[in-house]
């Protein structure tokens, strides 16, 4: 079946620093990748849908220049989290999504993300 | 943005019993999925119902849609410890970037 693979599963940074979480489709190309980020006890907020050579398109309230998405490739998108501050820490989640079917969606195993 | 309410947003219960989880989206779907999610882990897909099905059994799970209410249902029978997750229900919506977005989450504890 189709896997998706995060990097890294979790992360310690200094406030100010940025990390940069990847998201890869091991054995298929993903033409469509989301990132969505997942604060404790809540649900999954979407963050971002990235095509593959195209820029991302942000949902509201998502900042583009703190939040760099990167889709270069069919098998790899990256979610840069640029001077990273203590309310940036949360758990990141990537998608892919093979073809353009609305069913084949599969999900990384997710990033914590804890700034200090 | 978030599709969908839940209900409950906790749900404890032993084990053996049944559980129910309900979900509510506000706009036209294509289709509606379940997920799977433990403890600070990833997402596991469970069952996907169409938007012209009324309801699909997988094991232990039975799902229901009902279009005309905008609403959806979660039943896992005879529950198990192992069980114990957080439930999720995700939409993709009919118009737009086909985005999954999903609901608020029901915390699901089987007690042994």
């Amino acid at each position: 079946g189709a896997v998706v693979s995060q990097h890294p599963s979790w992360v310690i940074c200094k406030s100010g620093t940025s990390v940069k979480i990847e998201c890869r489709s091991l054995d298929f190309q993903a033409t469509t990748m989301f990132w969505y980020r997942q604060f404790p006890k809540q649900s999954l907020m979407l963050m971002a849908t990235s095509n593959e050579g195209s820029k991302a398109t942000y949902e509201q309230g998502v900042e583009k220049d703190k939040f760099l998405i990167n889709h270069a490739s069919l098998t790899l998108s990256t979610l840069t989290v640029t001077s990273a501050h203590p309310e940036d820490s949360s758990f990141y989640i990537c998608s892919a999504r093979m073809g353009q079917g609305l069913y084949g969606y599969t999900f990384g195993s997710g990033t914590r993300l804890t700034v200090v | 943005s978030q599709q969908g309410e839940e209900d409950p947003q906790a749900l404890s219960i032993q084990e053996g019993e049944n559980a129910t989880m309900n979900c509510s989206y506000k706009t036209s779907i294509n289709n509606l999925q379940w997920y799977r999610q433990n403890s600070g882990r990833g997402l596991v897909h469970l069952i996907l119902i169409r938007s012209n099905e009324r309801e699909k059994h997988s094991g232990r799970l039975r799902v229901t849609l009902d279009t005309s209410k905008k609403s959806s249902s979660l039943l896992i029978t005879a529950s198990r410890a192992a069980d114990t997750a957080s439930y999720f229900c995700a939409s993709i919506l009919i118009q737009g970037a086909q985005k999954l977005v999903f609901g608020q989450g029901t915390r699901l504890t089987i007690n042994p």
